[in-house]
C-alpha cells in the first residue's frame, strides 16, 4: 500500500522558522510535491522535488532524501498569512498520478 | 488568463438523486483529475483522465463516474447520491508534456441529505 505521514498540526510564532516533515513509503516514486491550502480554498502548488537535496524559493525551501523516504518543507520569517494546511504528495510513477498525505495544519501565533 | 473552474460551488441534494459536478479548464491540459477531501482523510483520487475518451478509476471510485468528450471538460456524476458522498470535491489538471504539477479548481461543497 501507499503511506504518507506528516504531523497533523503544528504551531509557530510570527517571524520564526518552522519545519514540516513528511515521510513516505510508496510503491513507486517520481517526485514529491508540497501544496499549501488555506481554509475553504483550493490547494496551490509550492514546490516539486525530484532529486535529492534542498531547493529554495524565497521564504520557502523543500528538501528531499529519496533513500530515506523523507522530505521537509521549511518556512522562514513566518507571516500570519502562512497559517494554512500544508500537503505532502508523492508522484508515484510517470503517469502523473499523485497520492496525498493528510496534511499538516500550521497555526501562526502573533 | 487560463484557468480551471468548477460549478456549482455549493450543492445540496437528497439521497438517491443523480448529481453532476462540472469541471472546465482552459489550459489545454491533457490530464484531469477528480478528488474528494474529507476531514481525517486528506485528498483522495476518485477518477482521472489522460485525454479525450480516456477515463480511469482512482482510489475511491465506487458510486462515481466520469466522461471525457473534449479536452476542456471532465464532469463527475454521482449516479445515486449517498450521505457518505457529502464532501468537498476538487478538480485538477496537469500537462504531462511540460510538467507533473497539478493545478486545482476552487472546489464544490456537496451536501447529501
Amino acid at each position: 500500500g501507499q503511506n504518507i505521514d506528516q504531523p497533523t498540526e503544528m504551531t509557530a510564532t510570527e517571524g520564526a522558522i518552522v519545519q514540516i516533515n513528511c515521510t513516505y513509503q510508496t510503491s513507486g516514486f517520481n517526485g514529491l510535491f508540497w501544496y499549501q491550502q488555506h481554509a475553504g480554498e483550493a490547494p496551490t502548488f509550492l514546490s516539486y522535488n525530484v532529486l535529492d537535496g534542498l531547493e529554495e524559493k524565497g521564504r520557502f525551501s523543500s528538501f528531499l532524501s529519496r533513500s530515506k523516504g523523507y522530505s521537509y518543507l521549511l518556512l522562514k520569517e513566518l507571516q500570519m498569512k502562512d497559517s494554512a494546511s500544508y500537503l505532502c504528495a508523492v508522484n508515484l510513477n510517470r503517469d502523473d498520478k499523485i497520492i496525498f498525505g493528510k496534511g499538516t495544519r500550521l497555526h501562526i501565533l502573533p | 488568463d487560463a484557468e480551471i473552474t468548477q460549478s456549482p460551488r455549493h450543492k445540496i441534494t437528497e439521497t438517491g438523486r443523480q448529481v453532476t459536478l462540472a469541471c472546465h479548464q482552459t489550459w489545454n491540459h491533457n490530464n484531469m483529475f477528480w478528488y474528494r477531501q474529507d476531514l481525517g482523510h486528506g485528498l483522495r483520487l476518485i477518477h482521472y483522465s489522460y485525454g479525450v475518451h480516456d477515463t480511469n478509476k482512482g482510489e475511491v471510485s465506487d458510486g462515481y463516474s466520469v466522461s471525457r468528450s473534449n479536452t476542456e471538460d471532465l464532469p463527475l456524476t454521482l449516479e445515486s447520491a449517498a450521505s457518505s458522498q457529502t464532501s468537498v470535491y476538487f478538480c485538477a489538471s496537469s500537462d504531462s508534456r511540460t510538467s507533473d504539477t497539478q493545478y486545482f479548481g476552487p472546489g464544490t461543497r456537496l451536501t447529501v441529505l
